[in-house]
């Protein structure tokens, strides 16, 4: 089953504006970690923002912020003012405790490009 | 302090080759995973490896195998390549096991391209 799911298709983003991602997920397990990371067209992947679920307030990381519910499960990354060099791809990510590894679960990603 | 290092950047095989890649963590990390990277099927986790163990590993035949040294590098290796064996395979170091939010570093990935 799938653990991580992101169905948007590419978005178009103006320069400056914000963008939401969306990210639900599947575990039965009470104790998780949520990341995101984004990937630009040299490959590397670069962590953005971690939110636990046992975390009450909302993870935020400069320009991104993950608004997280926990009862919808869902994990959503928002960019703010978007700029050029965020055209990517953006994965959302869940490590299950019951591994008790790092092992992480991702999704298909999001292809985010800004315009200007 | 310096990145995950991962070597070769690309790679060409032919089939029924074997490859090895190569991952350095980040100094004081002591954990590796590796993922691989298809368009079709996305990242896929492949193993993890902790103080020189494996840890756990994903559902990947046994063609795939790695190991880690004392100094935490580690190598994964690939036999009998397969024209699906074709991907991006990425390295990630991470501090330890314990927390729910230790942080994974990714390096930028081993092009492999099986001909």
């Amino acid at each position: 089953a799938q653990k991580i799911t992101q169905t948007q298709p590419g978005m178009f983003v103006q320069e400056k504006e914000a963008v939401t991602l969306d990210c639900t997920y599947d575990t039965s397990d009470q104790s998780y970690g949520l990341f995101w990371y984004k990937q630009p067209s040299s490959g590397e992947m670069i962590f953005l923002i971690y939110q636990g679920s046992y975390d009450e307030q909302n993870a935020t990381e400069g320009r991104y912020s993950l608004n997280f519910q926990k009862a919808r499960k869902s994990a959503n990354l928002v960019i703010s003012a978007s700029q050029l060099g965020d055209s990517a791809m953006y994965f959302c990510a869940m490590r299950e405790a019951v591994y008790g590894n790092n092992r992480l679960a991702f999704g298909k990603g999001n292809q985010v490009v800004v315009i200007p | 302090k310096a990145g995950v290092t991962q070597t070769p950047r690309y790679l060409i095989k032919t089939r029924g080759q074997q490859v090895t890649l190569s991952c350095s963590p980040i100094s004081g990390h002591r954990s590796v995973s590796w993922y691989q990277q298809t368009p079709g099927q996305g990242l896929q986790f492949l193993f993890e490896y902790f103080s020189e163990t494996q840890r756990n590993k994903g559902n990947f035949p046994g063609r795939f195998s790695g190991r880690q040294f004392s100094n935490s590098r580690s190598e994964m290796n690939v036999s009998t390549l397969e024209l699906g064996d074709s991907a991006l395979y990425l390295c990630a170091s991470s501090f330890g096991l314990q927390g729910m939010n230790t942080e994974a570093f990714f390096g930028q990935g081993t092009r492999l391209t099986v001909v």
